[in-house]
């Protein structure tokens, strides 16, 4: 059974840069049929998609996070990075990492089949 | 700018069918939206119900079944258990790899 497992700081300061991994167990995150999401959702809110990477490296964005998102792979440790720059009040939120499933060929993504627990973080001085 | 728009709350009798929508505030939802809905308690990860308008994950009960209402996306219910009262979430994928959730439905069963 696959597994996600999101780790990093669970408080920041507002103005610094957000670091948070998702480490994959129990599947190769090499694999070709799927892209690999960062999610969070802030208090009380409803969830936001952040963005994905695809093993290769190719990645999209939220269009309204894009300026300061950047989401990499390191296919040798079998996970997956996101740094989030100019923190604020705003991006407080638990924060959580997904493996999407993509259609063979075209590649589209079109299901969010496994989650990670999730991982809260705090920005605050 | 986008939005999904779905009913803040709904309620429901126990053994009774509900319906939750899932629209666009720019047009008409339909199949090609992949649309999925995804069920969340409190303190937990979301837990994905229905991909790609009406497949179901792995393990999901057969009371849940997804599918397109006019122009919007739907999530029904039938047989409503207790243990169904959650947060219900309905996400579109609008191309280009982006995907858009919205502010999700409070279901109280009473």
């Amino acid at each position: 059974q696959l597994q996600l497992q999101e780790s990093g700081p669970g408080l920041v300061k507002p103005s610094e840069t957000l670091s948070l991994t998702c480490t994959v167990s129990g599947g190769s995150i090499s694999s070709s049929d799927c892209y690999w999401g960062w999610i969070r959702q802030p208090p009380g809110k409803g969830p936001e998609w952040i963005g994905s990477i695809y093993y290769t490296g190719n990645t999209h964005y939220n269009p309204s996070l894009s300026s300061r998102v950047t989401i990499s792979v390191d296919t040798s440790k079998n996970r997956f990075s996101l740094q989030l720059t100019s923190l604020a009040a705003a991006d407080t939120a638990v924060y959580y990492c997904a493996r999407i499933a993509a259609a063979a060929g075209s590649l589209r993504p079109y299901y969010f089949k496994y989650w990670g627990q999730g991982t809260l973080v705090t920005v605050s001085s | 700018q986008t939005v999904v728009t779905q009913e803040p709350s709904f309620a429901v009798s126990p053994g009774g069918t509900v319906t939750l929508t899932c629209g666009l505030n720019s047009g008409s939802v339909s199949v090609g939206y992949y649309p999925s809905w995804f069920q969340q308690t409190p303190g937990q990860a979301p837990r994905t119900l229905i991909y790609t308008t009406n497949s179901r994950s792995s393990g999901v009960p057969d009371r849940f079944s997804g599918s397109i209402l006019g122009n919007k996306a739907a999530l029904t219910i039938t047989g409503a258990q207790a243990d169904d009262e959650s947060d219900y979430y309905c996400a579109l994928y609008m191309g280009n790899g982006i995907w858009v959730f919205g502010g999700g439905t409070k279901l109280t069963v009473l």
